[in-house]
């Protein structure tokens, strides 16, 4: 029992270049998350899963796009990449989209925009 | 929006003492208020969390207390050891459409042997 698996953990991008982000869960959990970590800003929601087949946005979706390609997986795209989005993403899941229910955290990936 | 506001940003304390983290938060309809913690290059992990109808919380060398009223929530850590060393964030729920959490900015403890 992995958890949350997420690839790359470490990725360089020049700016204007696309990348996915992959995120898988074995808990059979039904809600996934993407989140970034800047330094000062906590943890900001990008886009969230609530059940396989919905997708939304979160605080900060501009320049990502995601999908929730079966119960298991929820990937994280960046079309053309930007300096301001170098940051540490981290995927996470739930049980279901309650709030208090608990997160479960991927082990991140440094990515870098050059 | 909602706005969580996180005290310190660091702290530095000596292994044995005791460590308070500070929330406020400005949504009055919050009522779910976890503690994650994320020690160096790891990832968060729910430590504690506190509903809107308790007071206080308590789980071995930590708690949590909740003030409703002054709408600020804090972290409390008693005897403390180097392993508590770590980024701990705070959340508040919010309800924009579906209910979610928004993080505070964090504050990085190191306890000092």
């Amino acid at each position: 029992n992995a958890g949350v698996t997420q690839t790359p953990k470490f990725q360089v991008l020049k700016t204007g270049q696309s990348m996915t982000l992959q995120c898988a869960q074995d808990m059979n959990h039904n809600s996934m998350y993407w989140y970034r970590q800047d330094p000062g800003m906590g943890l900001r929601l990008i886009y969230y899963s609530a059940s396989e087949g919905t997708t939304d946005k979160g605080e900060v979706p501009n320049g990502y796009n995601v999908s929730r390609l079966n119960k298991r997986e929820f990937s994280l795209r960046l079309e053309s990449a930007a300096p301001s989005q170098t940051s540490v993403y981290f995927c996470a899941s739930s049980e279901n989209d309650r709030v208090d229910e608990k997160l479960f955290f991927g082990s991140g990936t440094q990515l870098s925009v050059l | 929006g909602e706005n969580v506001e996180q005290h310190p940003s660091t702290l530095s304390v000596q292994e044995g003492d005791s460590a308070v983290i500070k929330c406020t938060y400005s949504d009055s309809a919050s009522n779910y208020f976890p503690w994650y913690k994320q020690e160096l290059g790891k990832r968060p992990q729910l430590i504690i969390d506190i509903r809107s109808n308790v007071g206080e919380k308590k789980d071995q060398r930590i708690a949590v207390t909740l003030n409703k009223t002054a709408k600020h929530f804090s972290l409390h850590i008693t005897e403390t050891q180097p392993e508590d060393s770590a980024v701990y964030f705070c959340a508040a729920s919010i309800v924009q459409g579906a209910q979610k959490l928004v993080f505070g900015q964090g504050t990085r403890l190191t306890i000092n042997p």
